[in-house]
């Protein structure tokens, strides 16, 4: 039972480079989420997906792009990266987010660093 | 616009009792919920509260005041594996809506001591 993974755990990039953060979740869930956390912003909705091909931008889109062509995978791509966006970003999913009582689970997060 | 509000730290001894308040002003509140996160982990869901009162899992337990926008999260008897940050979130969006998402305070870092 693999879960939602992410990849990579670490990163390290230069600033002007475009980075993709994977994140496969092998529970069929139809909600995705990104999110970033930063000290003192907890965690930053980036984008989220109710479906496939279904996406929408959360509190802090600007500088990313998402993609959903398949239910399972949900992947996070950095244009050009930017000091700004050295961050830990989390990817979680939600069986379908609709009912009262749907949670979140997150991956193990990824590090990543933008020089 | 959104904003929930939260301490930023809070210390406790161990066995002891802490609540966490958390204050939210955002639109198309649906519900609240609290998540735990361990140092260099992934946050975990703890419990939801969708209408007013006490839900209680354990230990711990969630309350919340909708006319007052207000929710808090109680631990009690408190051990050192508790030490975590503990985040309370918005669920906003309408009931069936695929525009549902959930909105993070920034966090209450709490540290259980002996």
């Amino acid at each position: 039972d693999a879960g939602i993974t992410q990849s990579p755990r670490y990163k390290i990039t230069e600033t002007g480079r475009q980075v993709t953060l994977m994140c496969h979740q092998t529970w069929s869930h139809s909600y995705m989420f990104w999110y970033r956390q930063d000290l003192g912003h907890g965690l930053r909705l980036i984008y989220y997906s109710a479906a496939a091909d279904i996406t929408d931008k959360g509190e802090v889109p600007d500088g990313y792009v998402v993609s959903r062509s398949k239910t399972e995978n949900f992947p996070l791509t950095l244009e050009s990266a930017t000091r700004s966006q050295t961050s830990v970003y989390f990817c979680a999913s939600s069986v379908n987010f609709r009912g009262a009582r749907e949670k979140l689970f997150f991956g193990s997060g990824t590090q990543l660093s933008v020089l | 616009g959104q904003s929930l509000e939260q301490p930023s730290e809070v210390t406790a001894v161990e066995g002891a009792i802490v609540q966490i308040n958390c204050t939210y002003q955002t639109s198309g509140f649906y519900g609240l919920s609290w998540y735990q996160q361990h140092d260099g982990g992934a946050p975990t869901f703890l419990s939801y509260n969708a209408l007013d009162g006490l839900e209680e899992t354990g230990r711990f337990s969630s309350f919340l005041s909708r006319s007052d926008s207000y929710g808090y999260l109680l631990l009690q008897e408190l051990q050192m594996k508790d030490s975590a940050s503990y985040f309370c979130a918005v669920k906003e969006g309408a009931y069936g809506g695929a525009t549902n998402k959930l909105i993070f305070g920034t966090g209450t870092l709490l540290a259980v001591q002996p």
